[in-house]
């Protein structure tokens, strides 16, 4: 167990649908990362917060959106659904915002498969 | 912008055989490296680590020199296990921030 907890394991939707995924991090950790790992895209940062606050964007999509709550925990929020993001979604942790805080890389959660019918 | 081109696999070897898997970068400034390894059905979970020219980092066996005129952190294993079978991930982290940039992955097959 890393400490990162992701929920649920798994997902399956259809077209059009909104989904919300959750992630808790690591104890002490103050910074939330999700990625999406994608068979064609590969693994792609999608968007940072850091203790409530966004820090940094990626790849994301107009129709994905994200928070962090004051307990931490963040969820993902995708909506309109089409098949191309079926995909697995991994939230990362670390105690810090900047390299300077945390030299040690992230943590790892386990991962949400999205499948989208 | 930053990009990280990772040896294209599968690789299979048999157990006991010496691991070269490559990864290159491109990134402006001083980058920290990584490599990953992901097992089936599991996260990522942080192998090793580099944060400034000529380190080498190094865990269970795996090791990886940061090279800056290169732009290269090839990851070795002079032995590697069956338990070694797994998807590995060469990563940057730009500057001062700490989103990841992957490569492709690796998918490593060690045969008995």
């Amino acid at each position: 167990d890393s400490g990162v907890t992701q929920t649920p394991k798994h997902l399956i939707t259809a077209t059009g649908q909104r989904v919300t995924l959750r992630c808790s991090p690591r104890s002490g950790d103050l910074s939330v990362y999700w990625y999406q790992q994608s068979l064609d895209q590969g693994l792609q940062f999608l968007i940072q917060y850091y203790n409530g606050e966004e820090r940094a964007k990626g790849n994301i999509l107009e129709r994905f959106s994200a928070q962090q709550f004051p307990d931490l925990h963040s969820e993902l929020n995708l909506s309109s659904l089409e098949l191309g993001d079926s995909a697995l979604y991994f939230c990362a942790s670390s105690v810090g915002a900047g390299r300077g805080q945390d030299n040690y890389g992230y943590t790892f959660g386990s991962g949400t498969r999205l499948t989208v019918v | 912008g930053d990009s990280v081109t990772q040896m294209e696999g599968p690789v299979t070897l048999s157990e006991e055989a010496f691991l070269t898997i490559n990864c290159t970068y491109t990134a402006t400034g001083y980058p920290s490296l990584f490599w990953y390894v992901q097992y089936p059905g599991e996260g990522l979970q942080l192998l090793l680590k580099a944060t400034k020219a000529d380190d080498k980092g190094s865990n269970k066996g795996f090791e990886a020199t940061y090279r800056k005129e290169t732009t290269s952190f090839h990851l070795e294993k002079g032995s590697v296990q069956v338990s070694d079978s797994a998807v590995y991930f060469c990563a940057l982290a730009p500057g001062s921030a700490r989103q990841l940039t992957f490569g492709s992955g690796t998918q490593l097959t060690v045969l008995p």
